[in-house]
């Protein structure tokens, strides 16, 4: 079943700008995961936060993770054209080893 | 580089056709995963096989099946191919680790006429 839901569904920013999208989940997880999605293509994977982490970095990308709130978010800072992409938050709950997906944030970065 | 291949980029067949979606991995992962996605919904489980012969059901397993006879290869079978199953289908692999990474291939448009 979908657990992350993502928050906008769509966003359109100029290049330079950042990009900040939302996760939010409804049970307790191991780890929350971003992947990204090029138009019809698979999905690539961005950065793992585990759930005694608050925040990551991963070059240009910050991850945090509120469990109290059941709540992530993913930063993309300097956004460049290269970033336009379906961004998705996957949840992998305690008990098992398979990940729930949201519908996606649509991330469009104008030159 | 991790590797996950699928047989076909893009497919055309018509309702009550036997369909198989291969997929192929490289990385001796444990773990497979058949998903559908479709707009404003998000990938979906289908299956998934955590070893050889084993398999799962995921959320919507309903008009499909699967089969994994080797380590590296996951198959998906829709028995009589419904319009309803007009989708991108995804495959990916991962080890068996509670913190692992999914790998994706590159997907499978099936147009069901």
């Amino acid at each position: 079943s979908q657990q992350g839901e993502e928050d906008p569904q769509a966003l359109s920013i100029q290049e330079g700008e950042n990009a900040t999208m939302n996760c939010s989940y409804k049970t307790s997880i191991n780890n929350l995961q971003w992947y990204r999605q090029n138009s019809g293509r698979g999905l690539v994977h961005l950065i793992l936060i585990r759930s005694n982490e608050r925040e990551k970095h991963s070059g240009r990308l910050r991850v945090t993770l509120d469990t109290s709130k059941k709540s992530s978010s993913l930063l993309i800072t300097a956004s460049r054209a290269a970033d336009t992409a379906s961004y998705f938050c996957a949840t992998g709950p305690s008990n098992d080893y398979k990940l729930s997906f949201g519908a996606g944030t649509t991330v469009t970065v104008r030159a | 580089d991790v590797k996950v291949t699928q047989s076909s980029r893009y497919l055309v067949k018509r309702t009550g056709e036997k369909v198989f979606l291969e997929c192929v991995q490289d990385m001796d992962h444990e773990n497979m995963f058949w998903y559908r996605q479709d707009p404003g919904l998000g990938l979906r489980l289908i299956y998934f096989s955590y070893d050889v012969k084993m398999k799962e059901k995921g959320d919507i397993p309903e008009g499909y099946s699967v089969s994994r006879e080797k380590k590296e290869r996951f198959s998906l079978i829709l028995e009589s191919a419904s319009t309803n199953q007009t989708s991108m289908y995804l495959c990916a692999s991962s080890f068996s680790g509670s913190d692992e990474t999914q790998y994706f291939g590159p997907g499978t448009r099936l147009l069901v006429l």
